[in-house]
């Protein structure tokens, strides 16, 4: 089975800073999906990737398929950012692995 | 369009009472989850299919059904709802598997008392 590690677990920034968040995993993948999660709202698909780097707006993710890592930038912090962001791998048999998530916190 | 529907938003049952959590989506993708979502813990994959008429066991499956009878509808069915599935539960579905992008109701809250 994937192990999955995010990191920070929780981050309080200034608005405006820029943001970065980790996440590792143990076994070759054939994807790795960014989710955002407001507070008491629905899960969100930011990106999916399998190779290179992808950009949305103020987000930019990452990933290095030989290291086994990602990662998930945003530009220009704003307070809407607070959330958590939450890290899944997929691939094989065992299906999609989560992270445990990051909480952020954009503070004005 | 709608997407994926999850209902309902809320629900409070008495242990040993049985009840059915409905998902469909309208986005004609073949492969549908559930997730079981607690404090601390990355979403559990409870059940899984990957099209009409499939359906398979995820990571933590026990006390929990699943039918597949078509490509829009995957209702979870608690059979004895015990206080160890107070949970948030979230139904999600993908074109054709981990290599498309996620599509996630926007859960239900479960409490078992």
């Amino acid at each position: 089975k994937n192990e999955v590690e995010q990191s920070p677990q929780n981050l309080t920034a200034q608005e405006g800073e820029f943001i970065t968040i980790n996440c590792s995993y143990s076994v070759g993948i054939s994807a790795l999906h960014w989710l955002q999660q407001h507070p008491g709202g629905g899960i969100v698909s930011l990106f999916m990737l399998s190779s290179g780097k992808k950009k949305h707006g103020r987000l930019i993710a990452t990933i290095n398929i030989q290291e086994k890592h990602s990662s998930l930038h945003i530009t220009a912090s704003h307070p809407r950012d607070s959330a958590v962001y939450i890290c899944a791998v997929g691939g094989g048999a065992d299906g999609l692995t989560f992270g445990k998530g990051t909480h952020l916190i954009i503070q004005p | 369009n709608a997407g994926v529907t999850q209902t309902p938003k809320f629900q409070v049952l008495k242990t040993g009472q049985s009840m059915t959590l409905q998902c469909a989506q309208d986005m004609n993708h073949e492969y549908m989850s559930w997730y079981r979502q607690d404090p601390g813990m990355g979403l559990r994959l409870i059940h899984y299919s990957v099209g009409a008429g499939i359906t398979d066991q995820g990571e933590v499956p026990n006390g929990y059904n699943v039918s597949r009878s078509t490509t829009e509808d995957f209702p979870l069915r608690l059979l004895s709802a015990a206080p160890s599935q107070t949970s948030v539960y979230f139904c999600a579905s993908t074109r054709t598997g981990y290599n498309s992008p996620l599509h996630f109701g926007n859960g239900t809250r479960l409490t078992v008392t």
